[in-house]
């Protein structure tokens, strides 16, 4: 069974940083790209960053770029979200989410970690 | 960025009748190699989004065959032939062409 599990979030304050860990199990991680997707409370989805199975190739969304680093540890199945320069406009839950395949559409979403941004 | 609208924003529907969601795109899903690149996904109260179908049509691992998706080019429907009191919730298209992935703002089913 797929399972994605985010951890790290929290209440920080304008300027800071928090760093997301989401821990995979139930396939092989290095076999697929994997997303971060954000959702602020009541709101849609917005993409925020994806990453290539070897970590070859990373992609941000322009709100997030300069600001957040996705990154990825296959030996120890973890996918990151480095975020810096934190804003109110980063309140949201980040939801860790595997691709389908390479570039593909996600099959699955892990339950999301709440990041709170105020002062 | 690819625009991705869907209509209607809120459907009331009755048990046992039909339900439909438009997703229209602002640019060709169709990739090079064939595939379209549409997906359908419900987000039911306090879970993360599901997969329901997968480049237009096919439906996911355990997806129940009232759901269907059909399609084309710019323009994609979801459908439910016959709604559950199960299947409310919020149901939003993606499209994954081009990254940025970008979703459709969400059409909240009731009963």
């Amino acid at each position: 069974e797929v399972q994605l599990v985010e951890s790290g979030g929290g209440l920080a304050q304008p300027g800071t940083s928090l760093r997301l860990s989401c821990a995979a199990s139930g396939f092989s991680l290095d076999d697929y790209a994997m997303h971060w997707v954000r959702q602020a409370p009541g709101k849609g989805l917005e993409w925020v960053a994806g990453i290539s199975w070897n970590s070859g190739s990373t992609h941000y969304a322009d709100s997030v770029k300069g600001r957040f680093t996705i990154s990825r540890d296959n030996a120890k199945n973890a996918l990151f979200l480095q975020m810096n320069g934190l804003t109110t406009e980063d309140t949201a839950f980040y939801l860790c989410a595997k691709d389908i395949d390479f570039w593909s559409g996600i099959d699955y979403w892990g339950q999301g970690s709440l990041v709170t941004v105020s002062s | 960025d690819v625009v991705m609208t869907q209509t209607p924003l809120s459907l009331s529907v009755t048990p046992g009748q039909p339900a439909s969601i438009s997703c229209k795109s602002s640019q060709s899903l169709l990739y090079s190699d064939g595939k379209t690149e549409l997906y359908w996904y419900v987000q039911k109260p306090g879970q993360p989004p599901q997969l329901l179908i997968y480049e237009v049509s096919k439906r996911f691992s355990g997806v129940p065959d009232r759901f269907s998706g059909s399609g084309s080019g710019t323009d994609f429907t979801l459908k439910i032939s016959r709604v559950e009191a199960e299947d409310v919730g919020v149901y939003y298209c993606m499209q994954s062409i081009q990254l940025p992935l970008t979703f459709g703002g969400g059409t909240k089913v009731e009963i």
